[in-house]
């Protein structure tokens, strides 16, 4: 069985200050991990994924995540935030069983 | 360009009123499957298809249909929708089900059920 938990429903930055938002996860096996991002009245895009090589991905737009499994953490990260990253963010962990989505993170950025 | 396009978008119906939303991809995929996207809940899968015509219940199938006749398109099908079934839908798609592939999903499909 497996599971993703998102910490925050809502994260809240001002422009140009970093952004974390957390994912927790839980697999039987060793899974692989990937972000997505939905902006208003669209799909979701993938942002990054990890597939159990270099354990700090980068992805799109200025984003990274790091895969502690020590912690079963696959948190997002961008050191300056900007306008357009006001989004909803979803984690998802995949692994031979299933495919699982956490409930979302909805990231608003302040002038 | 490679894409997943859905339609209608926006749909207002009654409850009862059978209704399909299609979904097609140009990516030759193998996998297609069908979400609903609630506040709160994520994305929970209702459907999916690992090629054609082979087709299996997700975490949240009452109430839907699918069908895969060709690699390209696979409909949802509510033949009887009910309020509950108000909701943001989207259609993904991927090379296969592979743990290490990509999803690309279509812009979704508002539905509103009264």
């Amino acid at each position: 069985a497996q599971s993703v938990t998102q910490l925050d429903s809502h994260v809240s930055v001002s422009e140009g200050t970093p952004v974390l938002l957390r994912c927790n996860y839980s697999s039987s096996y060793s899974p692989s991990l990937f972000w997505y991002v939905q902006h208003p009245n669209k799909g979701l895009q993938l942002l990054l994924k990890y597939t159990s090589a270099a354990t700090l991905v980068k992805g799109i737009n200025g984003f990274e995540a790091e895969f502690k499994k020590s912690e079963t953490s696959f948190h997002l990260t961008k050191p300056s935030a900007h306008m357009s990253d006001a989004a909803e963010y979803f984690c998802v962990v995949s692994d031979q069983d299933d495919m699982r989505f956490g409930a979302g993170t909805r990231l608003t950025v302040k002038p | 360009e490679a894409q997943v396009t859905q339609n209608p978008r926006y749909l207002i119906t009654v409850t009862g009123k059978k209704l399909t939303v299609t979904c097609s991809q140009n990516m030759n995929h193998e996998y297609m499957s069908w979400y609903r996207q609630d506040p709160g809940l994520g994305l929970r899968q209702i459907y999916y298809s690992m090629t054609v015509e082979v087709t299996d219940k997700g975490d949240v199938p009452e109430g839907y249909k699918v069908s895969r006749k060709e690699k390209r398109n696979f409909p949802l099908i509510l033949e009887s929708p009910s309020p509950n079934q108000t909701s943001l839908y989207f259609c993904a798609s991927s090379p296969n089900r592979d743990r290490f592939n990509i999803q690309y999903f279509g812009a979704g499909t508002r539905l509103s059920v009264l």
